[in-house]
């Protein structure tokens, strides 16, 4: 069965460094997507991403982050200057159609130190 | 804004009884509303959804979740739980229109005792 694969599965950084967390999606799925979760807490959604552009975005993707889908498999998500509270674990999630379940990927867990 | 209410962070059943998870929810115009587990160090699994169509929704490993829009509410039941289905739960919903995102609860962490 085909499933969403992260790497790497564990990041660790030192706060100001810029880090790089890859997915790659289902093959035949459009949308694509990044959550985060800080430990303990609720899935918070980062990022949309069709027809290679952001369709949309919330509060917390501001400028230190940004996302490509560089080479039609592969999806990215950089940080490009981590902060302590960007320590959270990511997930990368997609799907055929946006009114439909979104698979999820097993997540990266970023520590910045 | 969309929102979930998971109302209790934690669910303690005996293995064989029914189990419920509640959730309620809030969003403009018609809901999408799915449910996602989570296993220690796992990524989300899907459960089920409610679209459209019949308001009682069956899904994977004996899960169900009735859809009441006048409660505006989504509970996640079994009728009988296992020891296996102990893990993190998450309900979630997103409006049906424009690329509104899909918004979480906080999970209800579901204890099953032998």
């Amino acid at each position: 069965e085909p499933e969403v694969t992260q790497t790497p599965s564990h990041q660790v950084t030192q706060m100001g460094q810029e880090v790089i967390l890859r997915c790659v999606p289902i093959s035949n799925h459009l949308y694509f997507y990044w959550y985060r979760q800080i430990l303990g807490q609720k899935v918070e959604f980062l990022v949309s991403f069709y027809n290679n552009e952001i369709s949309e975005k919330s509060e917390i993707f501001d400028d230190q982050f940004s996302v490509e889908r560089p080479d039609g498999s592969n999806f990215t998500l950089k940080i490009r200057s981590t902060k302590l509270e960007d320590s959270a674990m990511y997930f990368c999630a997609s799907t055929t159609d946006r009114r439909n379940e979104q698979f999820f990927g097993p997540g990266t867990r970023l520590t910045v130190l | 804004a969309q929102s979930v209410a998971q109302p209790e962070d934690q669910v303690n059943v005996a293995e064989g009884n029914p189990l419920t998870v509640k959730c309620t929810y809030s969003v403009s115009g018609n809901p999408y509303l799915f449910w996602y587990v989570q296993y220690p160090n796992r990524g989300l699994q899907f459960l089920l959804k409610y679209i459209t169509g019949d308001n009682l929704v069956k899904g994977s490993y004996g899960f169900e979740a009735e859809f009441n829009k006048s409660q505006t509410s989504f509970h996640l039941k079994k009728p009988s739980a296992l020891v296996s289905d102990s893990a993190l739960y998450f309900c979630a919903v997103r409006g049906n229109s424009g690329n509104t995102p899909l918004v979480f609860g906080k999970g209800t962490r579901l204890s099953v005792i032998a």
